[in-house]
């Protein structure tokens, strides 16, 4: 399977501990994003990047939280001191730069689902 | 920041019939992209269909088309036939061409298929 691919897929923890999600990209993306749904909702963007490189991040990723792209491929996402209204699912998604006659699409992995108890 | 207003928390449809699912958007642009994003039980979000906001043919891939009324902002999907398949969340996304790289989501519509 060549998709976006998320680990762990599940996260039980419990408040004020820190928790680290993993996201590989399909292999020649080179823009990468974390989302953010929360039950009975639509994803809620968090970050952005081309490469290594981090070009935008949303209002709602908070000082707790930290993502990292070192070598323009898989990223992590960090949530430190964790609270209970982090409680959701963390998408990743991927994409490449449009072209001419290539146009951008999102591809999303499965997903990891975050729980704090 | 534009914002995606899905109306319609659940739809109920027979198989093999038609349903169409409503989006509206508020957009101060003129260029942007709109999408539908189908999210099964348990199982990853995929791309529907997507409608280039330059182009007045509405989209159409297989069973699924969309309806795009630019100066109402508003951007539906019809699906044809329905299967039982295609039971699931549908989410109606936003991305502006021209500021920011986020798609904006609306809330989803779930739905249902019944045989």
């Amino acid at each position: 399977d060549t998709g976006v691919s998320q680990d762990p897929r599940h996260k039980i923890t419990k408040r004020g501990q820190n928790v680290t999600f993993r996201c590989d990209p399909i292999s020649e993306h080179n823009r990468l994003y974390w989302y953010r749904q929360t039950l009975g909702q639509g994803p809620e963007f968090l970050t952005y990047f081309q490469n290594e490189a981090q070009l935008e991040k949303s209002r709602l990723l908070s000082d707790r939280f930290s993502a990292e792209r070192p070598k323009g491929s898989f990223s992590t996402l960090e949530i430190q001191r964790t609270e209970q209204g982090d409680s959701a699912m963390y998408l990743c998604a991927s994409s490449s730069s449009p072209t001419s006659g290539f146009q951008e699409t999102q591809y999303f992995g499965p997903g990891t689902r975050l729980l704090v108890l | 920041a534009q914002t995606v207003t899905q109306s319609q928390p659940e739809m109920s449809v027979q198989e093999a019939e038609t349903v169409t699912l409503s989006c509206t958007y508020d957009t101060s642009e003129s260029d942007y992209y709109l999408f539908w994003y189908k999210q099964p039980p348990s199982r990853q979000m995929i791309l529907v269909i997507r409608q280039e906001a330059y182009k007045q043919q509405n989209a159409t891939e297989n069973r699924f088309s969309v309806n795009f009324q630019k100066a109402a902002k508003s951007f539906s999907l019809k699906i044809s036939d329905s299967q039982l398949g295609d039971a699931a969340m549908y989410f109606c996304a936003y991305k502006s061409d021209n500021s920011g790289y986020a798609l904006n989501f609306g809330k989803g519509t779930s739905l249902l298929v019944t045989p």
